[in-house]
């Protein structure tokens, strides 16, 4: 079955520690998406990669950095420096950068601070 | 700006009843897309419906139903007989361009809870 793999489903993290999120997906897509999700808040934007070897920031990047060296894999590393990382992280995935068709979704990770 | 609001964060039902979330957005473009998802408690969103901003026909999918009003700017979401499988956060989003790629930007979601 086609579809986005997150791992790992929960995440703890030490002070001032990084640790990387990853993000897979099988659908040829070619735009990936990492969104943060805080209770009683949507979703909101960190990095998007509209093709491989390419990347933008999107609206709290602070804190994060990401990769697209492969069209199907575009890992999320939380840094140190986001000093409140504990949330619920969504990748996300879309066939192409533009146009209406919906975005797909992982299942999710939730990350902790020790 | 691009915003979203769903100003009910939590609805409480009881099996059975019908149940509108609100969604009510912003923007100055004249061609955008507008989606619902359902967040069920295992964490994926699935995505619903999706609607263009030429498209105002109210689309009803089984006991689901959506009413678009550009001159309101509103786009509601309707459960007939809501079942408790129902329970989720719901979001809705608007995407548009900006920027020089589809930018979406999503509300804070409702949740739903149905009692049995």
């Amino acid at each position: 079955d086609g579809g986005i793999t997150q791992s790992p489903k929960y995440l703890f993290r030490k002070e001032g520690q990084n640790v990387t999120l990853s993000c897979e997906q099988n659908l040829n897509h070619d735009a990936m998406y990492w969104y943060r999700q805080d209770p009683g808040q949507g979703l909101r934007l960190i990095y998007y990669s509209q093709i491989v070897n390419d990347f933008q920031k999107g609206d709290i990047a602070e804190g994060y950095s990401v990769s697209r060296e492969k069209k199907e894999s575009f890992p999320l590393t939380v840094t140190s420096a986001q000093k409140n990382p504990t949330a619920f992280y969504l990748c996300a995935s879309r066939d192409r950068p533009q146009g209406n068709q919906p975005q797909h979704f992982g299942d999710g990770t939730r990350l902790s601070i020790l | 700006a691009q915003k979203v609001t769903q100003a009910q964060t939590e609805i409480s039902v009881v099996e059975k009843e019908d149940v509108t979330l609100d969604c009510v957005y912003e923007t100055r473009d004249t061609t955008y897309y507008l989606f619902w998802y359902k967040q069920p408690p295992s964490g994926e969103l699935v995505f619903l419906i999706r609607r263009n901003s030429f498209d105002e026909q109210n689309e009803i999918s089984g006991r689901y139903s959506w009413n678009f009003q550009k001159s309101t700017s509103s786009f509601n979401f309707t459960i007939t007989a809501s079942q408790v499988v129902d329970s989720a956060v719901y979001f809705c989003a608007l995407s548009e361009i900006s920027g020089g790629y589809q930018k979406v930007t999503f509300g804070t979601g409702t949740k739903l809870q149905v009692i049995p």
